[in-house]
């Protein structure tokens, strides 16, 4: 769902099954993506990263699927564990921009059930 | 072992003053930034800089200046013509052009009291 006032998305899944996380960006001509992880009171972490040559790319446990007809990134976590509960970031850069800053979406809330 | 160091992690200001929020890194990375983040809400760039005694306004710069007098330190401060500056706080770094993303801090929490 999107956010509304102060609240972020959330997602809540059972520990042991799959999570995915979704991301609208904004600008069609972004060539690079990357995911973050932000565990309550401290900073972002990089978890995974795609380029737009790309449409999907795997990690360790975490997937993530670029559709660039839509401008839709998608995070999976397989087989969710109690300390992937965080807050998940998606990011764009624009390598014709010159400054190649990244910008960010708002964020989900990942909830992992015990 | 390399990294971004921002201290410190809680910082209590009184109506009025200014107070200064420390980043320093030892990646030997060229750009550093500074974001603003608000419960429920994504990071929100102040400035940044992409080489030593040169920065750049970001999207909320009002109120805050910074410095870049060296590679590793780029600290903020926050002045009292910041009206609402509760917030927290983050500092990253990356080597332009940035293709692997950046290295953020662990943050700072700023308080008005």
């Amino acid at each position: 769902g999107e956010s509304v006032g102060l609240h972020l998305p959330t997602l809540s899944v059972q520990e042991g099954d799959n999570s995915i996380i979704n991301c609208a960006y904004s600008n069609s001509a972004s060539d690079y993506f990357i995911w973050y992880k932000q565990e309550s009171g401290k900073g972002p972490q990089f978890i995974i990263d795609i380029r737009s040559n790309m449409d999907k790319r795997q990690g360790q446990r975490v997937t993530v699927l670029l559709n660039k007809t839509v401008k839709h990134l998608s995070l999976q976590i397989a087989a969710t564990q109690p300390g992937d509960s965080a807050v998940y970031f998606c990011a764009e850069s624009y390598s014709g921009a010159g400054s190649y800053q990244l910008t960010f979406g708002k964020g989900t809330k990942l909830s992992v059930i015990p | 072992d390399g990294g971004i160091t921002q201290s410190p992690k809680y910082l209590f200001r009184k109506e009025g003053q200014n107070v200064t929020l420390s980043c320093e890194q030892n990646l030997n990375h060229d750009a550093m930034y500074w974001y603003r983040q608000d419960p429920g809400q994504g990071l929100r760039l102040i400035y940044y800089s992409q080489i030593v005694n040169d920065f750049q306004k970001g999207d909320i710069a009002e109120g805050y200046s910074v410095s870049r007098e060296k590679k590793e330190s780029f600290p903020l401060t926050v002045t009292s013509a910041q009206k609402n500056p509760t917030a927290f706080y983050l500092c990253a770094s990356s080597i332009p052009p940035d293709r692997y993303g950046y290295t953020f801090g662990s943050g700072t929490r700023l308080t008005v009291v």
